[in-house]
């Protein structure tokens, strides 16, 4: 059963630091990995997604992947209280995308 | 580019009553859609998977003579929730997979249903 988890949080981060959020999976043929943010009430959007190992940054978010790990992880520089919802990660494999539960991130003014 | 839209935002119903959801994929195609719901405070869960001029492909636990999925065309795919309860009441929230990408989902932006 393919897994993938998250700390539920919530994360508090006052503003203006960096936000860490992680994640791990179980399915180590996984290809491809996204993170979406949700605002309360509202539906997930996409952020950005990564399938190499390493960084990569748009804007004030960088996404980590280390497949040898299983772990994918979001950073959020310059944290605004904008910033504050709860970020779903989520994993590509053979089936379609399987979610996590999602992270709950509280960026204190 | 990327766009999904959802009708109606927000639907209020008899129980008994059937409702009706529509998703539409606005700037690209998408062979395959998916339904979600999502009830306060909780994540979301996955209903079933609708693939364009086939049978939607449903989650354990998902009636599939309640939650009917219509997928006719590459742009829209319809929920409709039969015979309604007050325990369907939820958030409902349908994704597209754009089609030749890495397998990204983009999310419409939901129809809250209560059902009274």
């Amino acid at each position: 059963q393919k897994e993938v988890e998250q700390n539920s949080g919530p994360l508090s981060v006052p503003e203006g630091a960096i936000a860490s959020l992680n994640c791990t999976y179980s399915d180590r043929g996984s290809q491809s990995f996204f993170w979406y943010r949700q605002y309360s009430g509202k539906s997930p959007e996409l952020i950005m997604f990564i399938y190499s190992n390493g960084d990569k940054e748009d804007g004030r978010f960088t996404a980590q992947l280390n497949k040898a790990s299983q772990y994918v992880s979001l950073l959020i520089r310059d944290s605004q209280p904008s910033d504050s919802a709860t970020y779903l990660c989520a994993v590509r494999g053979a089936d379609g995308l399987t979610f996590g539960k999602g992270t709950h991130l509280i960026i204190q003014p | 580019g990327a766009v999904v839209s959802q009708h109606p935002s927000w639907v209020i119903c008899k129980s008994g009553t059937s409702v009706k959801i529509e998703c539409r994929s606005l700037d690209f195609q998408a062979t395959t859609m998916f339904w979600y719901r999502q009830f306060p405070k909780q994540s979301l869960m996955l209903m079933a998977t609708s693939n364009e001029g086939s049978k939607a492909t449903y989650e354990q636990g998902v009636e599939k003579d309640k939650f009917l999925i219509n997928h006719a065309s590459l742009t829209l795919s319809t929920l409709t929730v039969t015979s309604a309860h007050p325990e369907d009441s939820s958030f409902y929230i349908c994704s597209a997979r754009l089609l030749g990408g890495e397998y990204e989902q983009y999310f419409g932006p939901g129809t809250r249903l209560t059902v009274t």
